[in-house]
């Protein structure tokens, strides 16, 4: 079945700087990675997806690229601030078997 | 307000007593689905609705039970629950899955087993 490693498993990063988090995947008829970010005590909620006919999309501070050849997926944060701090959860849907599995999680920290 | 609204948020019980973990939603959605999230491990499908009496097991089903006998609702049930449950809990709905179906979670549900 389909496998989601996610790194790095904790991030701690200084206000303003950029902050990268990367998955990847071994199934290579995954066509959707959407990215959720959850607040403490709240549950995840998506902030970002992409398709898999599609290299890049950006959202304000958020971006996310897609390399299918190589099967990964990176979400990137710009000028980081102390209310991205969360955990952070990748997720690859797979169309062979009509199923979202999440990567492990990232929990990022950002000083101010 | 859209919602997904799990009840209780927190749980502590004993070894064997049975409970029953509450889900509803207000979005007419056809998809729900539980899930378990432990350090590590991220998030894991336990159990998973298509429509209303139609549920399937998902990636780790064992020691759990579910019904879907109205649209809204969908309970998770722990028939005897045993402190490897111990867990946090949360549910999930969707229009539908895959693209352009994002998952709408509740705040999620601690459940303590001792």
């Amino acid at each position: 079945g389909e496998n989601v490693e996610q790194h790095p498993s904790t991030l701690s990063v200084q206000e303003g700087d950029s902050a990268v988090i990367k998955c990847t995947y071994s199934d290579s008829a995954s066509n959707y990675f959407p990215w959720y970010k959850q607040e403490l005590g709240k549950g995840p909620q998506l902030i970002i997806d992409i398709r898999s006919n599609v290299g890049e999309k950006k959202d304000q501070r958020i971006a996310v690229t897609l390399n299918k050849t190589a099967k990964h997926f990176s979400l990137h944060i710009t000028e980081t601030q102390p209310e991205d701090s969360a955990v952070y959860f990748c997720a690859v849907y797979s169309s062979n078997t009509g199923k979202l599995i999440f990567g492990q999680g990232t929990t990022l920290q950002v000083k101010p | 307000e859209a919602q997904v609204t799990q009840n209780p948020r927190y749980l502590i019980t004993v070894t064997g007593k049975k409970l029953t973990v509450t889900c509803s939603q207000n979005m007419n959605h056809e998809y729900m689905s539980w899930y378990r999230q432990d350090p590590g491990l991220g998030l894991r499908q336990i159990y998973y609705s298509m429509n209303v009496e139609v549920t399937d097991k998902g990636d780790v089903p064992e020691g759990y039970k579910v019904s879907r006998k109205e649209k809204r609702n969908f309970p998770l049930i722990l028939e005897s629950p045993s402190p490897n449950q111990t867990s946090l809990y949360f549910c999930a709905s969707s229009l539908g899955t895959g693209v352009d179906s994002p998952l709408h979670f509740g705040n999620g549900t601690r459940l303590t087993v001792t």
